[in-house]
This record gives C-alpha cells, sequence and structure tokens, in this order.
C-alpha cells in the first residue's frame, strides 16, 4: 500500500466548475500537510499548506481529516490556468529527521 | 528571501559519460537538500537528502551520487550514465527544524542518448 495516495486522473472539468481532489495517508503519525500544484515540464510549486482547522486561500480550500487520514483541496470557479498536476504531500519524522512523503499527483484539465 | 538555483536546465549527454548537476541555495542557513527524479508522466522518486555538509542519506540503490561540499551547495554526480538514467531531476531545500515544506530549483531534464 503506498504511503500517499492519489487519484491519478485525469481530472476533465469545464471552466467555471468546482473540483474537489482527496489524498490519503497511510501513517497517522504525519505531522505535516501540504499541496503542491506541478505545471508540465516544471518543477513542483507550493500551493498551500493544510491545517486542522481548515483553510482557504481565493478559490482554493484545503482541508485535513486526521481521523479518516486524508486531506482535500477543492477548487472553485475553475480557470484554463488551474490545468495542472496537483500533488499531495505529507511530512513524517523518521531516521531523525523529517520526510517529505509525496503523493504521485492528480492531473487536472480545465476545459473551456 | 530564499532562493535555489539549479542547471542546467536542459541537458543531453552520450551514455557512458559522467554527470554533474549543481544547486545552491541563498538565503538561509543550513538547509535540508534533496535531489529527486521524475520519470515522465510520473511522481517524484527521492534519490538523496542531506541534513549538513557530507551528510548524505541515498533512498535508492543507483550508479548515481551525490556531494555536500558546502552548506548550501548540493551536487548529483555519475561516472557513467545510462539510458535509464534519462529523466526530469529536481533539487529542493527545506527548513531544517520542525516540519516544513520544500521549494524546489526549475530543474534539470536529462536526456541520455
Amino acid at each position: 500500500r503506498k504511503e500517499v495516495e492519489q487519484d491519478p486522473g485525469p481530472f476533465n472539468v469545464p471552466e467555471g466548475a468546482t473540483v474537489a481532489f482527496n489524498c490519503t495517508y497511510s501513517n497517522s503519525a504525519s505531522q505535516s500537510f501540504f499541496w503542491y500544484r506541478q505545471d508540465c515540464r516544471k518543477e513542483p510549486k507550493l500551493l498551500m499548506s493544510v491545517y486542522s482547522s481548515g483553510n482557504e486561500d481565493g478559490r482554493f480550500t484545503a482541508q485535513l481529516n486526521r481521523a479518516s487520514q486524508y486531506i482535500s483541496l477543492l477548487i472553485r470557479d475553475s480557470k484554463l490556468s488551474d490545468s495542472a498536476t496537483y500533488l499531495c504531500v505529507v511530512t513524517l519524522f523518521m531516521d531523525s529527521n523529517y520526510q517529505l512523503i509525496w503523493g504521485a499527483g492528480t492531473k487536472l484539465i480545465i476545459k473551456p | 528571501s530564499q532562493t535555489i538555483h539549479q542547471w542546467p536546465a536542459t541537458l543531453v549527454q552520450p551514455v557512458g559519460s559522467p554527470l554533474s548537476l549543481e544547486c545552491t541555495v541563498e538565503g538561509t542557513s543550513n538547509p535540508n537538500l534533496y535531489w529527486y527524479r521524475q520519470a515522465a508522466g510520473r511522481g517524484l522518486q527521492l534519490l538523496f537528502y542531506s541534513v549538513g555538509i557530507g551528510q548524505i542519506s541515498s533512498e535508492v540503490p543507483q550508479n548515481l551520487s551525490a556531494s555536500r561540499p558546502q552548506d548550501r551547495q548540493f551536487i548529483l554526480s555519475s561516472k557513467k550514465l545510462l539510458l535509464s538514467d534519462s529523466g526530469f531531476y529536481l533539487c529542493a531545500w527545506s527548513v531544517q527544524s520542525g516540519s516544513h515544506a520544500a521549494f524546489f530549483g526549475q530543474g534539470t531534464r536529462l536526456t541520455v542518448v
């Protein structure tokens, strides 16, 4: 079982729609949670951290459910420029250091 | 502010040739440093990480090596490249204390021919 799992997609969504991704993690000791965005042939870029109380940044809302061990990302009023791969990451303290555990990413395609 | 530089952006190398990719971080001290590889359409594979000068942890067996000669410099090397070494190589850094996100360089797209 993968430590961090994401639906690979692609999610084909019309412009203006709302889209939601989930990401599940296997280790209950996971400490921090993040969403990254990766455009084609580019490096991943931090989109937002995910806090226990949930957090919002403009059209983006991230939530954490520790009991069920998943994080979610909601994108409202999607734009063509939101097309990208979205990666979730959790951190875990192992071998005396915090390790970053990456999901494989969910591809999002926004269609006009 | 912190910045990370990685070069070159693209590289085409023949099989059996050596490799050296360099990454430097500015604006922070004693960062964690990482080398990742990403095959086309796949997720990130952690190759090496370092918590300090001369301290390298290898995550997967391979013909690559990494070195950290200075606090903010991380180098990925190979003595003889294989076709299977082709991919997108990404350097990243994170703050060492606590649980923090990582920040990436622009990446190097390596094609071994």
